[in-house]
């Protein structure tokens, strides 16, 4: 029944190797977002796709990229994981009037 | 731009007491809407209530209500009858009016424990 469904659930990764997290959704919602969660922070929003339309927070570094290849799915790539980049990274889907709903995230560790 | 403040960084109510948790915002928008979502250690996000700027009532969704309050620009969470799985992070967050509702800015939480 899970309807924002992110994978893995873990990621471990090698400094500097580039690393891609996943999202897909059952819900037909039009609007896809990713946000940054670091230890004992609040959640950070990198990005969002509103349809096929990417936007960018001003403060999201270039290391970070998204693809939304249809509506369901959603991928977050980190070129360049370096150590700062540990987090939970959230996925979350909406209508644009409409609460949105969250996945259960992937934590992602940098070694 | 958006800036909520939740000035509570853990909060202790006994099992079957409401308990309030704090929350206040600053925007320049005079549209915009307010979230509270609850995070389990699990990490996901659970979406539990939503206020219009321009709502005249308080919203209210089961045991959970939330306390706005436009002039003092305070949004507050009350969990009546509290429960041992209401134990978990919840966060306070805004977006601005004309943004998709999960273009959010989050306060930096409030960690709730139940006691049984």
């Amino acid at each position: 029944d899970a309807m924002v469904i992110q994978n893995p659930r873990y990621q471990v990764t090698q400094f500097g190797k580039p690393v891609t997290l996943s999202c897909s959704q059952t819900l037909n919602h039009n609007v896809m977002y990713w946000y940054q969660q670091k230890s004992s922070q609040a959640p950070k929003l990198l990005f969002h796709y509103y349809d096929k339309d990417f936007n960018n927070e001003a403060d999201t570094p270039d290391n970070f990229q998204s693809r939304r290849p249809n509506t369901s799915f959603c991928f977050l790539d980190i070129r360049s994981p370096g150590l700062g980049d540990a987090a939970m990274y959230l996925c979350a889907t909406s209508r644009s009037s409409t609460e949105a709903f969250f996945g259960q995230g992937t934590r992602l560790t940098v070694v | 731009a958006q800036k909520i403040t939740q000035t509570q960084p853990g909060m202790f109510v006994q099992e079957k007491e409401a308990v309030t948790l704090d929350c206040t915002y600053d925007t320049s928008d005079p549209s915009y809407g307010l979230f509270w979502y609850k995070q389990p250690s699990s990490g996901e996000m659970i979406f539990l209530i939503y206020q219009g700027s321009y709502d005249q009532q308080n919203a209210t969704e089961g045991r959970y209500s939330l306390n706005f309050q436009k002039a003092r620009k305070s949004a507050n969470l009350v969990i009546s009858a509290s429960q041992l799985g209401d134990s978990a992070m919840y966060f306070c967050a805004m977006n601005a009016g004309g943004t998709s509702y999960g273009k959010l800015t989050f306060g930096q939480g409030t960690i709730l424990t139940v006691h049984p």
